[in-house]
This record gives C-alpha cells, sequence and structure tokens, in this order.
C-alpha cells in the first residue's frame, strides 16, 4: 500500500537557525499536507499542495511540492520556541484518506 | 461551524477490559469520518474510516473495532484491551472543502 516517509525523526536547532523536514511518498501524490502538533496536541492543518513543483509560504514557513509529486518539504527560517512540536506530511489516499508520514519533532533550544 | 467532540480526554484501563471511545460532529453531514492512532513519539496510524452509516472500512487487523450508529457519530470499541492498545487516539473529519482533515481533542489511553 501506499507509504508517506519522512525525515528526520527528531531535530533539536538553536533558535534563529533554521530547520528542514522531508517528505517521501512511495507512489504519487494527487495532493500533499502538512500538519502540526504542539505537545500533549492533536494536528493542525497547516498547508495543502497540489500543483507539480508548488512552493507555498507562511511567514518563515515555505512548502514545496515536487516536480514528480512524489515529496515535499517543510522549511522554517530563523525558527523560534513557538515553533517547537511534531510537524507531520500526508498524503491523500481514496475515500478522502491521508496516510501521515512518521513525523519529525522539532525542539527549539533558546 | 463544523465542530468534534472526543471523549473523554484521558482514560487509564486495566488490561482485559473493554473500551468505547465516542466522537461526535456537528455542522456537517454526511462526513467521512476516521479514527487515527498515536503510538508515544510515533506517528498517526490511520485504524478505521467510514464513508456513511454501518459502512467501516478497517485499515489495519487489531484488537479494536468501530461502529457508525449515526451519520454523525463514531465509535471505537475493544472488548478487551491489550497493553499495545495504549496510545493517543484521534478522530478526524474532512473539512467542508472536502480536502485536509480536522482533527478532535483525541483521547490519551494508557492500559495498564
Amino acid at each position: 500500500g501506499q507509504q508517506v516517509m519522512q525525515i528526520p525523526q527528531y531535530q533539536h536547532v538553536q533558535e534563529g537557525e533554521d530547520f528542514t523536514t522531508y517528505c517521501n511518498s512511495s507512489t504519487t501524490l494527487s495532493n500533499i499536507q502538512w500538519y502540526k502538533q504542539r505537545p500533549g496536541g492533536h494536528p493542525v492543518f497547516l498547508i495543502q499542495l497540489v500543483k507539480s513543483g508548488e512552493v507555498k509560504k507562511q511567514k518563515r514557513l515555505t512548502f514545496q511540492f515536487g516536480e514528480a509529486k512524489k515529496n515535499s518539504s517543510l522549511h522554517i527560517t530563523a525558527t523560534q520556541t513557538t515553533d517547537v512540536g511534531t510537524y507531520f506530511c500526508a498524503g491523500g489516499g481514496g475515500y478522502n484518506k491521508l496516510i501521515f508520514g512518521a513525523g519529525t519533532r522539532l525542539a527549539v533550544h533558546p | 461551524s463544523q465542530t468534534i467532540h472526543q471523549w473523554p480526554a484521558t482514560l487509564v484501563q486495566p488490561v482485559g477490559s473493554p473500551l468505547s471511545l465516542e466522537c461526535t460532529v456537528e455542522g456537517t453531514s454526511n462526513p467521512n469520518l476516521y479514527w487515527y492512532r498515536q503510538a508515544a513519539g510515533r506517528g498517526l496510524q490511520l485504524l478505521f474510516y467510514s464513508v456513511g452509516i454501518g459502512q467501516i472500512s478497517s485499515e489495519v487487523p487489531q484488537n479494536l473495532s468501530a461502529s457508525r450508529p449515526q451519520d454523525r457519530q463514531f465509535i471505537l470499541s475493544s472488548k478487551k484491551l491489550l497493553l499495545s492498545d495504549s496510545g493517543f487516539y484521534l478522530c478526524a473529519y474532512p473539512t467542508l472543502r472536502g480536502t485536509e482533515a480536522f482533527f478532535g481533542q483525541g483521547t490519551r489511553l494508557t492500559v495498564v
């Protein structure tokens, strides 16, 4: 079945450093979504990418969808302590199902 | 507006005991509903999804079952809990745009 792999599993950075997480799918995706889960909380939708090669920005966050629609990345510029949490990518399956990656847990040290 | 309710928020149950977690949604009709589980420090595993009343599809074989007795109600159950059933259980549905998933607050289950 469809698999979505995400790396790294965990990363800690100093506040102000950049951070990137990568997502790869075993199959071509119709879309890719990104979620953030704060410690102890539930996942919250950040963004969806649909087009091949699409790039979207949300303030310090930059999201990319690969040309082949099989990979994606999330880049955070100048991390802040409020960025702490786990970032998940998710690819669309049938019946609107989402297959989630394992997530990247980000720790930011002040 | 769409809302999703899950309860209880936390639960500690002994091994071998039954389980019933409830999820209800408001502000939408005939939604697809999903149960996900997140083991400690791990990703989200899709357990069940439902496209309508009485229609349940299981994604992975396990000790759990799901039911959808009403359009806006999705229940996760077990007859006998195992230690490995511990985790964070999340109910979700697609938003009105039909794209992203909207999650409930989740139930943190610890089986002891």
